[in-house]
């Protein structure tokens, strides 16, 4: 049973220009969001969490939004970098089930010059 | 680098055999998660270890176990190993993993190979 979703496997975006990258989640529990970002062989890599208790958070060029009501989060990168290009898991946890997460599977950036 | 090492980077073996995975956490967390990512399941969640002591359990099958010793570094063991055991095993560890609401930080991962 896949509680967290990324729909989109892949998305290619123009350097300098926005990323938008989606996710879903079912289960209405979770609390903390996470994105993680991952090269080719390495391990996944902290990117930006978000609380539920809030519905933004932002680092850098790296923005998240949380919208309850819809169980959606998405995570913003601008401006997009060829660097950026990686493969990019949003994860979720909650208090009852403690220290697990739950990963979508993956969405592949591609940020093109 | 985020402070999590994990031994060996690679391993090949046979159907059958046995082998174990070694996860050294950041300085300072008490909390292991073992983690498996397979072509078609992406990551899944296999178990946790607080100070030495189980705490959760997920997807993990019987034939796998692990542990954590005092000096808090982890082992994973996997036997009896299937051909569908091949995948990427992850280590992640965190401060004390009680909330929910703590950043785990990930190794680079063991790639097991059974032919």
């Amino acid at each position: 049973d896949q509680q967290v979703k990324q729909n989109s496997p892949s998305l290619s975006v123009q350097e300098g220009r926005i990323s938008i990258l989606n996710c879903d989640y079912t289960n209405s529990m979770f609390d903390y969001f996470l994105w993680y970002k991952k090269y080719p062989a390495e391990g996944p890599t902290f990117l930006i969490s978000i609380s539920s208790i809030k519905d933004k958070n932002e680092d850098g060029r790296f923005t998240v939004f949380l919208n309850k009501s819809a169980k959606h989060l998405s995570l913003h990168i601008v401006p997009s970098q060829p660097g950026d290009s990686a493969v990019y898991f949003c994860a979720a946890s909650a208090a009852s089930t403690l220290g697990r997460l739950y990963f979508g599977r993956g969405t592949q950036l591609t940020v093109w010059p | 680098d985020s402070g999590v090492t994990q031994t060996p980077k690679h391993l090949i073996t046979a159907t059958g055999q046995r082998v174990t995975l070694r996860c050294s956490p950041r300085s300072g967390d008490l909390s292991v998660y073992w983690y498996q990512q397979s072509l078609d399941q992406g990551l899944q969640f296999l178990i946790q270890y607080y100070n030495g002591e189980e705490r959760a359990k997920g997807n993990i099958l019987e034939r796998f176990s692990a542990q954590q010793f005092p000096d808090l570094h982890s082992e994973l063991n996997l036997s009896s190993l299937e051909l569908g055991d091949s995948a990427l095993y992850f280590c992640a560890s965190s401060v004390d993993g009680a909330s929910g609401q703590e950043t785990q930080y990930f190794g680079p991962g063991t790639r097991l190979l059974v032919l």
